[in-house]
């Protein structure tokens, strides 16, 4: 398969645990997104990547929050002392910089619950 | 800001008919790109149909059209023939056209219309 991975796809945890996702983008985009979507409705943009860089941050993102890309290839996402807030869908998206419309196709996601 | 509403929460359809969800949406840039994605049940978001806004034709993919009215800021999508594997929550969003190749290309997504195809 050379979609967009996502695991783990589903992460119940208690409150101030800590929790990491990790996103593998179809192998040639360079560029690779993280959304988070709440029960009803659409997703709403984290944090971007252009290969190992990551270029910009929403004020979504709080402190707590925070996205790697090392290699340029895949991403982690990390969650630090979690609240109940933080449950939501969080999906990664990837797009090939250059190409029309840059369209980003998007992995299943990771549903994290926290308790 | 760019803000994209959709003003139907959910939608019903019978099968084999044609069905219009409708999108708009507020911003002052020129160029950007339009696109609808469907999101079925427990299942990964998937691109359904895109529109450059600097085209003045519509795109088309097979059952799937859009009705593009720029001046509007408005983009409907229009599915022929309805199929039960259309049921899904359809999300209309928004995207800037960078030129720069640098910036940001996030998406701005609408809340999204629920859509059931009933046998």
């Amino acid at each position: 398969d050379t979609g967009v991975s996502q695991d783990p796809r589903h992460k119940i945890t208690k409150r101030g645990q800590n929790v990491t996702f990790r996103c593998d983008p179809i192998s040639e985009h360079n560029r690779l997104y993280w959304y988070r979507q709440t029960l009803g409705q659409g997703p709403e943009f984290l944090t971007y990547f252009q290969n190992e860089a990551q270029l910009e941050k929403s004020r979504l993102l709080s402190d707590r929050f925070s996205a790697e890309r090392p290699k340029g290839s895949f991403s982690t996402l990390e969650i630090q002392r979690t609240e109940q807030g933080d449950s939501a869908m969080y999906l990664c998206a990837s797009s090939l910089r250059g190409t029309v419309q840059e369209t980003q196709y998007f992995g299943p996601g990771t549903r994290l619950l926290v308790l | 800001a760019q803000t994209v509403t959709q003003s139907q929460p959910e939608m019903s359809v019978q099968e084999a008919e044609t069905v219009t969800l409708s999108c708009t949406y507020d911003t002052s840039e020129n160029n950007y790109y339009l696109f609808w994605y469907k999101q079925p049940p427990s299942r990964q978001m998937i691109l359904v149909i895109r529109q450059e806004a600097y085209k003045q034709q519509n795109a088309t993919e097979n059952r799937f059209s859009v009705n593009f009215q720029k001046a509007a800021k408005s983009f409907s999508l229009k599915i022929s023939d309805s199929q039960l594997g259309d049921t899904a929550m359809y999300f209309c969003a928004f995207m800037k056209h960078n030129v720069r190749g640098y910036n940001n290309n996030d998406m701005r997504f609408g809340a999204g219309t629920r859509l059931t195809v009933k046998p």
